[in-house]
């Protein structure tokens, strides 16, 4: 069946260093790629998608692109600031349209001042 | 859009009581999806709902655990007897299955069952 791996954590970095979350997926067709990030307290929001191979999804200076080749959608940021610390959640939806999504397990990212 | 409305957002109980979680989705969502998450098991969906129909409950822990959309506006999740293995903090979700925003998580509900 479908599945999302990603990267274990948690993943401590200085305020300004560069992020990388992996983030690979098994599922057969052509799925729709998300990330979600869950702030301290607070439910899971999406944070950026792609619904086709080389898609590039972007928000809040955060990017990721759905590469087929290696079936990846590794989220990136230039310059993480304190209030990204948060836990960051891979997730695919299969193309069999059952409407649910599969989610990673979850990767904490803490930064620094 | 007030978004995916939980209550409450805090419940304390003791061992034993009957405990009833509550969900309003999105006005025109069709879909609506419950989450349970813990430290030790992450997230786990527990059942979801296609036009108020179940449609896999097969997350649902045990008989304890039981879920109802009566109609497209709200939806329970009832525990009864609970125990303390059930602490977790418990999230409902929606989706309309037309688009490609995935789903939009409410605040969730954070049980205490002691």
């Amino acid at each position: 069946g479908d599945s999302v791996t990603q990267m274990e954590g948690p993943v401590t970095l200085s305020e300004e260093a560069f992020l990388t979350i992996n983030c690979t997926y098994t599922a057969t067709g052509y799925p729709s790629l998300f990330w979600y990030v869950q702030y301290p307290g607070e439910g899971l929001q999406l944070l950026l998608k792609a619904t086709k191979a080389d898609d590039k999804g972007s928000n809040k200076g955060f990017e990721a692109t759905y590469r087929k080749e290696t079936t990846s959608f590794h989220l990136e940021k230039g310059s993480v600031q304190v209030s990204d610390s948060a836990v960051y959640f891979c997730a695919l939806k299969g193309s069999s349209n059952t409407g649910k999504l599969i989610f990673g397990q979850g990767t904490t990212l803490q930064v620094k001042p | 859009d007030a978004g995916v409305i939980q209550s409450p957002r805090h419940e304390v109980t003791e061992m034993g009581q009957e405990v009833t979680l509550r969900c309003k989705p999105i006005s025109g969502h069709d879909y609506l999806f419950w989450y349970r998450q813990t430290m030790m098991r992450g997230l786990e969906l527990l059942i979801y709902f296609n036009n108020n129909v179940p449609i896999d409950d097969s997350g649902m822990p045990e008989d304890r655990f039981s879920a109802k959309m009566p109609n497209a506006s709200f939806s329970t999740l009832k525990i009864q007897p609970s125990e303390p293995r059930d602490s977790a903090v418990y999230f409902c979700a929606s989706m309309i299955a037309r688009d490609t925003y995935g789903y939009t998580f409410g605040s969730g509900t954070r049980l205490t069952v002691v």
